[in-house]
């Protein structure tokens, strides 16, 4: 099994630019995430999803889109992209919450981004 | 809200003495707990979780954590630190609504030799 993989490793947009990353997993997991990474911020939640189909919010949702067409993946989008949004951002993906809220998330390798 | 504490940005051992990463947790119930690792450009792994299962939790690594919910604790110990302890420590508390997970801002551990 793969696990978790991200499309691309690297990227740098300039401002304004438009740039989908991909996020799959193999392991039949119903709840997939996505996460930037800042200096000193931890990790936060940008949007997540409970199943196929669904979207939600999560900490810092602004200026990004996603879709959840496939289970297997969860596209993460940049309309117009901004020096703001350089990051690394990584996909997780979990097979569930759980009610006890004990499910292991497994992460992808991270993109870098970098917006100019 | 659930949330999460972790006291120190940034900690400093030398090989083989102990390590404690501290971490405390904000919830109006006994959570489950997590903490990953994030090795130098590389995404975060599951090191150990509490599941109310038992309070005192190994993990890999020789790693551990001790739930305390008097002192709403959980955390993270290593008997001797090795240099490929050397990484970013998260510690992680779910949502409320069960649907996600928050993440503390991290421990950066770093080892002398």
């Amino acid at each position: 099994n793969a696990g978790v993989t991200q499309t691309p490793k690297f990227r740098v947009l300039k401002t304004g630019q438009s740039m989908t990353l991909l996020c799959a997993q193999d392991m039949n997991h119903e709840y997939m995430y996505w996460y930037r990474q800042d200096p000193g911020m931890g990790l936060r939640l940008i949007h997540y999803s409970v199943g196929e189909g669904t979207t939600a919010k999560g900490e810092v949702p602004d200026g990004y889109n996603v879709s959840r067409l496939k289970k297997q993946n969860f596209l993460l989008g940049l309309e117009s992209a901004a020096p703001s949004q350089t990051s690394v951002y990584f996909c997780a993906s979990s097979y569930s919450a759980g009610l006890d809220h004990t499910d292991t998330q497994y992460f992808g390798p991270g993109t870098r981004l970098t917006v100019l | 809200a659930q949330s999460v504490t972790q006291l120190d940005s940034h900690v400093s051992v030398s090989e083989g003495t102990p390590v404690l990463l501290r971490c405390n947790y904000s919830s109006s119930y006994s959570p489950s707990l997590f903490w990953y690792v994030q090795h130098p450009n590389k995404g975060l792994q599951l090191l150990l979780k509490y599941t109310s299962a038992a309070t005192l939790v190994k993990g890999i690594n020789g790693f551990e954590a001790e739930f305390k919910k008097s002192e709403t604790s959980f955390h993270l110990t290593k008997p001797s630190a090795h240099m490929s302890d050397a990484a970013e420590y998260f510690c992680v508390v779910p949502h409320n609504y069960g649907q996600n997970f928050v993440f503390g801002p991290g421990t950066r551990l770093s080892v002398l030799p």
